[in-house]
């Protein structure tokens, strides 16, 4: 089992370009989520899917959009990339017991 | 709505001490606590979790940690430390949203062992 995969591992973006960052989880998990991780602030909620077919907002969604394309896979999407969303992007799929399972992240960086 | 806080940014500690990390909740409904780890350049991986039960918890790697209620309390705590157990421990609690357990973060607690 490869357990949740994320591509790019890295990217560099300048202001207003657009990208989809990728997750897939091999695990038949239900839920996924993607979150963002800034020094000092802990990991924050963009988004998430409850099942197939149901996405939800987080705590900080504005400037992303999401897609649950099937049940394994979750992408996050910058339609116009700004500095501010300069960060450390994870994945994660839990099980029914809400342990959640991470990606390796993604290291973006907006100039 | 639900919170957690860690009350320490930052705990320093040499080989082989005790360490306690604390963090504490709030919450208006039932919830499922965790403690994550975060060694460098890695993504998050559970070191234990409370879901019910005994309200003293044992994880990987010799850890542990005590829900306490009436404190909105669920401490992290390890004998001894390492050297390799330096890293970034984030605590967790997921409380039920619509119908969904929904989670949230602390901000995290970077332990510094020194040799």
């Amino acid at each position: 089992n490869a357990g949740v995969t994320q591509t790019p591992k890295f990217q560099v973006l300048k202001t207003g370009q657009s990208m989809t960052l990728q997750c897939a989880q091999d695990m038949n998990h239900n839920s996924m989520y993607w979150y963002r991780q800034d020094p000092g602030m802990g990991l924050r909620l963009i988004y998430y899917s409850a099942s197939e077919g149901t996405t939800d907002k987080g705590e900080v969604p504005n400037g992303y959009n999401v897609s649950r394309l099937n049940k394994r896979e979750f992408s996050l999407r910058l339609e116009s990339a700004a500095p501010s969303q300069t960060s450390v992007y994870f994945c994660a799929s839990d099980r029914t017991d809400y342990e959640q399972y991470f990606g390796p992240g993604t290291r973006l960086t907006v100039t | 709505a639900q919170s957690v806080t860690q009350l320490d940014s930052q705990v320093p500690v040499f080989e082989e001490a005790p360490v306690e990390l604390r963090c504490n909740y709030s919450s208006s409904v039932s919830v499922y606590l965790f403690w994550y780890v975060q060694y460098p350049n890695q993504g998050l991986q559970l070191l234990l979790k409370y879901l019910s039960g005994s309200t003293l918890v044992k994880g990987i790697n010799g850890f542990e940690a005590e829900f306490n209620k009436s404190q909105t309390s669920f401490h992290l705590r390890k004998p001894s430390v390492h050297i390799s157990d330096t890293a970034e421990y984030f605590c967790a609690v997921s409380g039920k949203a619509g119908g969904s357990y929904i989670p949230t973060f602390g901000r995290g607690t970077s332990l510094i062992v020194h040799p």
